[in-house]
């Protein structure tokens, strides 16, 4: 269907609230990825699920940074207990995760701007 | 572990000029390397890739060529046009998996 989307496309959130970033792959897709970027850099992996399985969450920056995908298609990130360092872009992509071996291409949702006062 | 560092930008160019955006790399093993484009108000998308040393991608006019042995894949264009005005980001993904490192980020301004 239609590309990967993301909501809410804004969020401001007072320190110490929790909140929680969903994100729409693109339907069928295996793959789904999230990743942090802050203001002026390149984003920045944060965790990986293969259908409902996390596979790699290596890039989650603390345990306040929980990800999950239980049916193996929408996705949410959840940040508890935000602190102004969270103050970031989150983007959501997914890839088809068909093709073992080789780079499944990865399709970006526009992304969900925190910021954290 | 795996970086990769791109030219600080902005780049300011006039319309039909030469483009390179520098792009160098660390990585263990074989990595497959790419360009990201972000348009205003737009998503990340794939502008080009290559999967192994010496391929060279191409799309839209652009072009990187995958040099293992100055581990590099800067970013060529012989006549940039307003409309590619945008950041670029210069990323690279180890065999075997999709997970991507991105560089920083350099943002091209064409003028007319």
């Amino acid at each position: 269907g239609a590309g990967v989307s993301q909501s809410p496309r804004y969020k401001v959130a007072k320190r110490g609230q929790d909140v929680a970033l969903r994100c729409d792959p693109i339907s069928g897709h295996v793959s789904l990825f999230w990743y942090q970027q802050a203001l002026g850099q390149g984003p920045e992996f944060l965790t990986y699920f293969q259908n409902e399985a996390q596979l790699d969450k290596s890039g989650l920056p603390s345990d306040r940074f929980f990800a999950e995908r239980p049916e193996g298609s929408v996705s949410t990130l959840k940040i508890q207990r935000t602190q102004q360092e969270d103050s970031a872009v989150y983007l959501c992509a997914s890839s088809s995760g068909l093709l073992a071996g080789a780079y499944n291409e990865q399709f970006f949702g526009p992304g969900t701007r925190l910021t954290v006062l | 572990g795996d970086s990769v560092t791109q030219m600080e930008g902005p780049v300011t160019l006039s319309e039909e000029a030469f483009l390179t955006i520098n792009c160098t790399y660390t990585a263990t093993g074989y990595p497959s390397l790419f360009w990201y484009v972000q348009y205003p108000g737009e998503g990340l998308q794939l502008l080009l890739k290559a999967t192994k040393a010496d391929d060279k991608g191409s799309n839209k006019g652009f072009e990187a060529t995958y040099r293992k042995e100055t581990t590099s894949f800067h970013l060529e264009k012989g006549s940039v046009q307003v409309s590619d005005s945008a950041v670029y980001f210069c990323a690279l993904s180890e065999r075997n998996t999709d997970k991507l490192i991105f560089g920083t980020g350099t943002r091209l301004q064409v003028f007319p």
